[in-house]
């Protein structure tokens, strides 16, 4: 069973907010969420991170509804240096099983 | 500069061939793992390491084999490869293990099996 599940692609223009969704129904109680930004042929880098309600870094803002079966990364204004793959991630401390499970990623393409 | 390097960047190796990749990391941290990534498919893990001691190995074939003799270095060596194992191999680090823990990505080694 899969951990999360996000949209394949998003399409955007430059200057826009971007908002993407990942649902994480089965997120346990110690779970972190946590999303990474990949480009072509690099290693996935970390963005940003929240357990709920809202956190807010100098690149993004993460909102984690009450219930915390899904969260939004939402990126402020986008450029075209924002096109990339974004994953969420659920896991707590554990070293074993499902905790790294990037799945699909959202792809998205900024449009100038 | 994510503070983990990967060598060598590229590789391309017949199936009977026998190759290592290496990963460092400087940044103190006690957990690493292997991931690969072939073409237009998901990041998937392949083996995590918690203090040197192995903690997850995702159903990799044989023909992987890890090895990490410090925390700070982590080894895979390939021996008799297939095509389909031409892929983006990712290393990465973090402090704690556990998919709360930033990871700190490496550059990647891009193999080719022929």
């Amino acid at each position: 069973l899969a951990k999360t599940t996000q949209p394949i692609s998003m399409d955007s223009y430059e200057g826009q907010e971007v908002n993407i969704t990942c649902s994480h129904n089965n997120i346990a109680t110690n779970d972190y969420i946590t999303w990474y930004q990949q480009f072509p042929s690099q290693g996935p880098r970390f963005i940003i991170q929240g357990y709920k309600t809202k956190v807010t870094n100098e690149v993004a803002s993460l909102f984690i509804p009450a219930d915390r079966k899904s969260s939004t990364l939402s990126l402020p204004r986008v450029s075209l240096s924002d096109t990339a793959v974004y994953y969420c991630l659920v896991g707590d401390g554990q070293s074993t099983g499902n905790q790294f499970y990037f799945g699909t990623g959202t792809s998205l393409t900024v449009i100038p | 500069e994510t503070g983990v390097t990967q060598t060598p960047r590229h590789l391309v190796m017949g199936m009977t061939n026998k190759k290592s990749l290496k990963c460092e990391q400087h940044l103190g941290h006690n957990a690493m793992y292997w991931y690969k990534q072939s073409a237009k498919k998901p990041l998937e893990l392949m083996f995590v390491y918690n203090f040197k001691e192995q903690t997850e190995n995702n159903s990799v074939p044989s023909r992987f084999s890890p090895e990490c003799p410090n925390s700070s270095h982590l080894f895979l060596h390939l021996h008799t490869l297939q095509p389909e194992d031409s892929a983006l191999y990712l290393c990465a680090s973090s402090q704690g293990a556990g998919g709360y823990n930033e990871q700190f990505f490496g550059p990647g080694t891009r193999l080719t099996v022929l």
